[in-house]
């Protein structure tokens, strides 16, 4: 069975840019959250979608949306790049209808993204 | 206080070593409490789940939560440097719906020398 994919794996933008990242759920998921990774604040939610749903939102500016599709698979966008914005951005996955609290939760290896 | 502390290490011990790695939280209302793994350029992979208090057993691997003192521990025994990753904790409590999600550590960084 297939993990959970994110792409693009590895991406540079400049500040003002705006950027889409892809998440791919493991088959039968239907559950997504999607995660921000710093060395400085460390690992800090983001959002959640179950079923096209935005369940729960963290605490990050406007600047930062997502969606769901019918087949489970997500996207995060983020507009107006800013430096602060480099990261490593993770999705993980589960059956339940949330991410949070499954004792079956796979994160993806993450998209790399750098700000200059 | 933040919600939750971790020392970061980087924590270095030699191989077949016991390893304790703790953190503290300050939000009485947690009531799951995670420990993921992390490889180096990988997404973390999640080791230990506890509902609640008490301890949780897996292999070579150890969860204990003890809520009175908010203090939550991860043991390995029989270290190996296949275990040299970083250990984050994580904890949050379900407030009913869809409310209440996951608080990081910021993780320990472990390297276990053959």
């Amino acid at each position: 069975k297939a993990g959970v994919t994110q792409t693009p794996r590895y991406l540079i933008k400049t500040r003002g840019q705006q950027v889409t990242l892809s998440c791919s759920p493991i088959s039968g998921h239907r559950s997504v959250s999607w995660y921000q990774q710093t060395p400085g604040q460390g690992l800090q939610f983001l959002f959640e979608y179950f079923s096209e749903t935005q369940r729960n939102k963290g605490n990050f500016p406007g600047r930062f949306s997502g969606r769901q599709f019918s087949n489970s698979r997500s996207e995060m966008n983020v507009s107006t790049l800013e430096l602060g914005d480099s990261a490593l951005y993770l999705c993980a996955s589960s059956l339940g209808d949330r991410v949070a609290w499954s004792e079956t939760q796979y994160f993806g290896p993450g998209t790399r993204l750098l700000v200059l | 206080q933040k919600e939750v502390e971790q020392d970061p290490g980087p924590l270095s011990v030699p191989e077949g070593a016991i390893v304790s790695l703790n953190c503290t939280y300050s939000n009485s209302a947690f009531q799951y409490f995670m420990w993921y793994r992390q490889y180096s350029r990988k997404g973390p992979e999640l080791l230990m789940y506890t509902y609640s208090s008490g301890n949780k057993e897996d292999g070579r691997f150890t969860a204990q939560v003890d809520k009175s003192s908010k203090y939550i521990s991860l043991f390995i025994r029989d270290s190996q440097p296949s275990d040299s990753a970083t250990y984050l904790c994580a904890m949050g409590a379900d407030y009913g719906g869809s409310q209440g999600n996951l608080i990081f550590g910021k993780g320990t960084k472990l390297s276990v020398k053959p």
